[in-house]
This record gives C-alpha cells, structure tokens and sequence, in this order.
C-alpha cells in the first residue's frame, strides 16, 4: 500500500530534551516536507527536500533541522524542543515539486512541557 | 508572498444540502495551482480536488465542483447532497508552479447536520 508514515504518532517530552520524528514514504518520490499545524494557523512548512542530500528551510525552520540521506525518508529533529513547538506535525512527500498531490503522513501531536 | 485566505471558519450545512466554501489568493504569478484538502477527525489530510490556473473548465470530482474564477483570484468549494462523512476541516492550498512548497489557508470547519 502506497503511504506515507511518521512514528511516532504522539509524543510528550520536556523542555530540552533531543527528539526525531521520523517520515518515510514508499512511492519513490523525490519531494519531501514538513508542516505544522497550529489552531487557526493553518499548516506551515517547515522544511522540505528536493532529493536525496537537497533540503532548505521553508517559512517556520527556527528550532528545527532535518536530513535527506536515503529518498525514502525524512526525519525531523528538535534537538532542544521547546513549549511553543507544541503542535501537531505532518511529513507530506510527492513526485515531484508542484501539481502533483502531496500525500500526507497521518500526523505526529507532539507536546513539549 | 502569496497567501491563501479562508473568511469562513465554520460553516454548516444539513444532509443532502448543497454548501459552499470561500477561498481567495494572492498573487502576481499566472501559472499556478490550486488544491482543496480535506481533513476529517481522523486528522489525515486527503486531496479533494485540484484546479490548474491555465484551465478554464472548473474542476468537478463527484460530488465536489469548484468555482474559479482567475481574474478575481477566487476559488470556492461546492459539496453537493452533502453527506455527514463530509464534515471535516477543509483547507484551500495554494501551488506556485516551480516552487517548493503549498501555502494553506487557516481552514474551514465544516459540520453536517442530520
């Protein structure tokens, strides 16, 4: 089944402690991003991949970094998360960057006390 | 920056009604695309219909049709017979041709009354 997954799927932490969310996609697509979800904000990229070893920032990267090692994955790291990066997560991959649908994991609510 | 705005965040409707959802951009570019998106309870996002802006013919997927209007930089979701499995938060999405990323709107929650 052609899907996109992120583990986990909830997460409660403190205030500095490391965390990777993973994504991977098993469609063989080369786009990859990250988005937040936030009440009455809509979702917000955070990161997105072009291809493997290719990422940039998108319009929240602050407090957030990422890798593109192999195509099928895409994890997000917060390496010292923090309360206003509670939010609900989704890793979204397509075929390639625009037109095509971008097909979403089932999201990561990650709260940080 | 382009941006995507949604001027109804809630909307209801009963069953087998028809509604309509708002979505307007903003934007210089002439070579786009636009998505609405639907996220149920489940929290998952699901791709509802997709409009090219060099289209004129307005996209239908069943019992979803949108109203594009290009020069007005509007483009609105109708549900038909709406249906309680319709209910949802429904996100217009904005997709400039060659970039790297959607613009979302804020979302509107949409309830289906029996």
């Amino acid at each position: 089944e052609a899907q996109v997954t992120q583990n986990p799927r909830y997460l409660i932490t403190v205030t500095g402690k490391k965390l990777t969310v993973t994504c991977s996609q098993n469609m063989n697509h080369e786009y990859m991003s990250w988005y937040r979800q936030d009440p009455g904000l809509g979702l917000r990229q955070i990161y997105y991949s072009m291809n493997v070893e290719v990422t940039d920032k998108g319009d929240v990267p602050e407090g957030y970094k990422v890798s593109r090692k192999e195509k099928r994955n895409f994890p997000l790291i917060l390496e010292s998360p923090s309360p206003n990066q509670t939010s609900l997560y989704f890793c979204a991959s397509s075929l390639k960057v625009s037109y095509n649908e971008q097909f979403f994991g089932p999201g990561t609510r990650l709260t940080v006390l | 920056a382009q941006t995507v705005t949604q001027s109804q965040p809630e909307m209801s409707v009963q069953e087998a009604e028809t509604v309509t959802l708002s979505c307007t951009y903003d934007t210089s570019e002439s070579d786009y695309y636009l998505f609405w998106y639907k996220q149920p309870p489940s929290r998952q996002m699901i791709l509802v219909i997709r409009q090219e802006a060099y289209k004129q013919q307005n996209a239908t997927e069943n019992r979803f049709s949108v109203n594009f209007q290009k020069a007005a930089k509007s483009f609105s979701l109708k549900i038909s017979d709406s249906q309680l499995g319709d209910a949802a938060m429904y996100f217009c999405a904005y997709d400039q041709g060659g970039s790297e990323k959607l613009v979302f709107g804020k979302g509107t929650k949409l309830t289906v009354n029996p």
